[in-house]
């Protein structure tokens, strides 16, 4: 059974950078794209971004190339950097693992239980 | 982006009663990538339906999509206790994926 845990500060200062940490257990992290969604009661959910084992990522244009993600397939973990945050950015982020079909892009069957993060200073 | 309206926003149902939730796409969904997730309070979103239709692993068959294009709909046939909770529609056709703003369904 994969399970997914997200690690990092619960309260970041505006202008800032953001950084989490999901660590994949019950599985390899090969192969799946990983990715980034976030929740807050303004926006509801919203894709963040993936990466693949290649490397190879994407993330959502609404956050206007703020988004980093990178991958540590030793630790078995990928990580979310998001710079210049604002209160607009508070929100429970959660991990989740991507599926799809050759031409689509990805539905989510395994998610973290989400960390709230905090924009204040 | 493609924007999904899910309705109605708060289903007053009682346990036993069949629940019919509705996700409108703003453009065509292409290939019925479209998926529904529960969600429960304090819980992540729990995979349901994905390809409009495909129940996820281990999803009891009360549990139903429908829809294609930019109509898709989710049926619960009989309401257990458990089901009380909110719902979401993604569609994953076009970058970026999106969500819908979720239905609610509450014990009347």
């Amino acid at each position: 059974q994969v399970q997914l845990q997200e690690s990092g500060p619960g309260l970041v200062k505006p202008s800032e950078t953001l950084s989490l940490i999901c660590t994949v257990s019950g599985g390899s992290i090969g192969t799946y794209p990983w990715n980034w969604i976030r929740q807050s009661p303004g926006k509801g959910l919203e894709w963040i971004g993936y990466i693949y084992q290649s490397g190879n990522t994407n993330d959502n244009p609404s956050l206007k190339s703020r988004v980093t993600i990178s991958l540590d397939t030793s630790k078995n973990q990928f990580s979310l950097k998001l710079n210049s945050v604002t209160a607009a950015d508070t929100a429970v982020y959660y991990c989740a693992r991507g599926r799809g079909a050759a031409n689509s892009y990805d539905y989510f069957d395994y998610w973290g239980q989400g960390t709230l993060v905090t924009v204040s200073s | 982006e493609i924007v999904l309206t899910q309705s109605p926003g708060t289903l007053s149902l009682s346990p036993g009663e069949r629940a019919t939730l509705s996700c409108r796409a703003s453009q065509s969904v292409s290939s019925t990538y479209l998926a529904w997730y529960q969600q429960k309070p304090g819980q992540a979103p729990r995979l349901l339906i994905y390809g409009a239709s495909s129940r996820a692993t281990g999803i009891p068959d009360r549990f139903s999509g429908s829809g294609s294009g930019t109509d898709f709909t989710l049926t619960v046939s009989r309401l257990e206790p458990e089901d009380f909770a909110m719902y979401y529609c993604q569609q994953y056709g076009s970058s970026p994926v999106t969500f819908g703003g979720g239905t609610k369904v509450e014990i009347k």
